[in-house]
């Protein structure tokens, strides 16, 4: 199986300012057809996952465009251009590349 | 409302047997694959199990093959989850999420139910 590693685990934040997590996968995402097999979902307090960004750096319906998903291959980055309270939460990447699809262990993002 | 409604978690004692199930509402349900998700206390998401929308494709997680069983019902709008053996490791929330064919993601997940595997 892929394993998806994130870092950093925790991730302190000051509304406003920017922040950014890091997802590597032990395997390429990248498939043929071109596009990255890479998913982020983010888990807020209490709450089911939902689905933030799709095929590395598409953003689902609903979510601010202050997120972005970026990268290629095995290294990804997720962004949050300006931190928002709503933001705090615990972010996972997936690969869906396999069939037995992957999380990385989470980046949980706090307010300072 | 679009929406997947999981059922059927409780206690039950190292080696018994749990069925879950998942409702889904306001989408076309044969027209997704669908999957399982668990997530023990405290900890991170760990995928189970995958079935496709015709019920034809069935894969597992190591973890589980072997005790676990997933099926779905179309026409009665049900996907389910047997567990058998079930172990202390087992105690998790465990999540059914609805997954296109393209692209493919996660895009609609439910509350969860818990599963605690205690004696």
């Amino acid at each position: 199986d892929i394993v998806m590693t994130q870092s950093p685990l925790s991730l302190p934040v000051t509304p406003g300012e920017p922040a950014s997590m890091s997802c590597k996968s032990s395997q390429s995402l990248l498939y043929s057809n071109g596009y990255n097999y890479l998913d982020w979902y983010v888990q807020k307090p209490g709450q089911s996952p939902q689905l933030l960004i799709y095929l590395g750096s598409n953003r689902a319906s609903g979510v601010p465009d202050r997120f972005s998903g970026s990268g290629s291959g095995t290294d990804f980055t997720l962004k949050i251009s300006r931190v928002e309270a709503e933001d705090v939460g615990v972010y996972y990447c997936m690969q869906v590349l396999q069939t037995h699809k992957t999380f990385g262990g989470g980046t949980k993002v706090e307010i300072k | 409302e679009v929406q997947l409604v999981e059922s059927g978690g409780g206690l039950v004692q190292p080696g018994g047997s749990l069925r879950l199930s998942c409702a889904p509402s306001g989408f076309t349900f044969s027209d997704y694959e669908m999957n399982w998700v668990r997530q023990a206390p405290g900890k991170g998401l760990e995928w189970v199990s995958y079935i496709s929308s015709s019920g034809r494709t069935i894969y597992y997680a190591d973890s589980v093959k072997g005790r676990f069983t997933i099926s779905r019902d179309n026409a009665k709008y049900s996907l389910f989850l047997q567990m058998n053996s079930l172990r202390a490791e087992d105690t998790a929330v465990y999540y059914c999420a609805r997954e296109g064919r393209w692209p493919p993601n996660f895009d609609l997940w439910g509350q969860g139910t818990l599963v605690t595997v205690s004696s």
